[in-house]
């Protein structure tokens, strides 16, 4: 099945330093990858949608100079979370589409969690 | 505008018995409606999903029904257990433009022994 992975799973900063995020896709080819941030008990909230080779397209609400976003491969994307404060700390989820499946599922990452002290 | 909306926010469920997670949604072209199911500290994890061109799907004990016209689809997981107990969403999508997945809030799923 696919599978899509994220590194580091865990990430412990101190506040103004930058933290990089990594998601792979590691036996499809993603043609989206999404990001998502979740809080304790809350749902997923939708932060941005990269494709391959183009400029991610951020929600509402997101700053996109503050969580930039790098898709520069069909299995990679990065999250880069710079100048952190604790308010940033939060369950990070990328998801990956597969554009050559025919229901064009998404498959979630493990996620990451950060906390900015 | 929440475009899915889910119920309830939480369930207790003895061991054994039926769980009923219900989602309604806004838009009539969304054409994919999965379920996820999230343990503390993981990322979602594709549990079923379902095509509005069918009325339910059965996967073991998961089932999906799913209500055209009422713009309505449920989980029902059937002999529920201990094991089950997570997080479940829901969500709906039109798969073929490559848009976003709009999940519900999430229901905490305690099965108990």
């Amino acid at each position: 099945g696919a599978v899509v992975s994220q590194h580091p799973s865990r990430v412990i900063c101190k506040s103004g330093t930058s933290v990089k995020i990594e998601c792979r896709s590691l036996d499809f080819q993603a043609t989206t990858m999404f990001w998502y941030r979740q809080f304790p008990k809350q749902s997923l909230m939708l932060m941005a949608t990269s494709n391959e080779g183009s400029k991610a397209t951020y929600e509402q609400g997101v700053e996109k100079d503050k969580f930039l976003i790098n898709h520069a491969s069909l299995t990679l994307s990065t999250l880069t979370v710079t100048s952190a404060h604790p308010e940033d700390s939060s369950f990070y989820i990328c998801s990956a589409r597969d554009g050559a499946g025919a229901l064009n599922e998404q498959f979630f990452g493990p996620g990451t969690r950060l906390t900015v002290l | 505008q929440q475009q899915v909306k889910q119920s309830p926010q939480s369930l207790i469920v003895q061991k054994g018995g039926i769980s009923i997670i219900n989602c309604a949604y806004e838009n009539t072209a969304f054409d994919y409606f999965p379920w996820y199911q999230q343990f503390p500290g993981k990322g979602p994890a594709l549990l079923i999903a379902i095509r509005p061109d069918v009325s339910e799907k059965k996967e073991g004990r998961f089932t999906i029904s799913f209500n055209k016209s009422a713009k309505q689809f449920s989980l029902h997981i059937m002999d529920s257990q201990p094991g089950d107990s997570a997080t479940y969403f829901c969500a709906a999508t039109l798969s073929n433009t490559g848009n976003q997945f709009y999940f519900g809030t999430g229901t905490s799923l305690t099965v108990i022994p």
